[in-house]
C-alpha cells in the first residue's frame, strides 16, 4: 500500500517568513495530493490540493509542487502569519473513475508562527 | 463549514461499554470515511464505504464496526472499550466521479475512563 513521510515534524518561523513542508510518497500512481491544515481541536480542513498532470499549484499564499520522477511533493507558504500556526498534513491517493479512494496521510507538521 | 455532521459532539463512557458514532456526508457525496485521531497523532485511516458498500479497510481493530445505511450517512460502532480508544474520531465524505477532495465532519471527542 501507499507510504508516505513528512518533514519536518515542527517547523518554527518568524512572522514573515517563508514555512517549506515537503511529503514523499511510495506509490508511483498515486494521482492525487491534497494538503489539510488542523487547528487544535479542529476537523482537518484542506487548503490546497494538486493533481499529478499539474506541476505547481498556487493560491495566494500557498503552493503546492509536485515531483512525479522523485515521488515528492511540497507545501509552501510565504508571508507566514500567527493564523497559520497549525498542524499540516499531506496525504496521497490514486483516484479511479467511477470509484471513490482512500487517503494515506503523512505524520503531520506543528508550524508555529513567532512574532 | 464542511457540510459534514457528526453526533455525538463529546461522548464519555467506561470500559468495556459500547458507543456509537454517527456521521452525515455532504449532499451528494457517496463515500464515507472514518479515520481516528489519538493526542498529538495523525490521521488513522479506519474504513471506508461508497454508496452503502465497504470499498476499503485500514487500521481498523475487530471490535470496531460500521456501516453505511440507504440514505448514505454512516454509524461507527466500537465495542469492549478500552482506555487506549480514548481519541478524535473523524468523519470525512466525498464525492465520486473525480474530483475527490474529501471533506471532514467536526469530530466526536470519546473520553473512555
Amino acid at each position: 500500500g501507499e507510504n508516505v513521510e513528512q518533514h519536518p515534524s515542527t517547523l518554527s518561523v518568524q512572522e514573515g517568513d517563508s514555512a517549506v513542508i515537503k511529503c514523499t510518497y511510495s506509490d508511483s500512481a498515486s494521482n492525487y495530493f491534497p494538503w489539510y491544515k488542523q487547528e487544535l481541536g479542529k476537523r482537518p480542513q484542506l487548503i490546497i490540493d494538486i493533481r499529478s498532470n499539474v506541476g505547481e499549484k498556487k493560491d495566494q499564499r500557498i503552493a503546492v509542487t509536485l515531483n512525479k520522477t522523485a515521488k515528492h511533493f511540497s507545501l509552501h507558504i510565504t508571508e507566514t502569519q500567527p493564523e497559520d500556526s497549525a498542524v499540516y498534513f499531506c496525504a496521497a491517493s490514486r483516484l479511479v473513475p467511477g470509484t471513490a479512494s482512500k487517503l494515506t496521510f503523512g505524520t503531520g507538521t506543528r508550524l508555529q508562527v513567532t512574532l | 463549514d464542511s457540510g459534514v455532521t457528526q453526533t455525538p459532539k463529546h461522548l464519555i463512557t467506561a470500559t468495556g461499554q459500547r458507543v456509537t458514532l454517527r456521521c452525515s456526508p455532504r449532499s451528494g457525496d457517496l463515500s464515507v470515511y472514518w479515520y481516528q485521531q489519538s493526542l498529538d497523532q495523525g490521521l488513522q485511516f479506519l474504513i471506508q464505504y461508497y454508496n452503502g458498500e465497504e470499498r476499503a479497510k485500514g487500521n481498523i481493530l475487530e471490535r470496531f464496526s460500521a456501516q453505511q445505511f440507504p440514505d448514505l450517512h454512516s454509524e461507527l460502532n466500537l465495542s469492549s472499550l478500552e482506555l487506549g480508544d480514548s481519541a478524535l474520531y473523524f468523519c470525512a465524505s466525498s464525492r465520486s466521479p473525480p474530483p475527490d477532495t474529501q471533506y471532514f465532519g467536526p469530530g466526536t471527542r470519546l473520553t473512555v475512563l
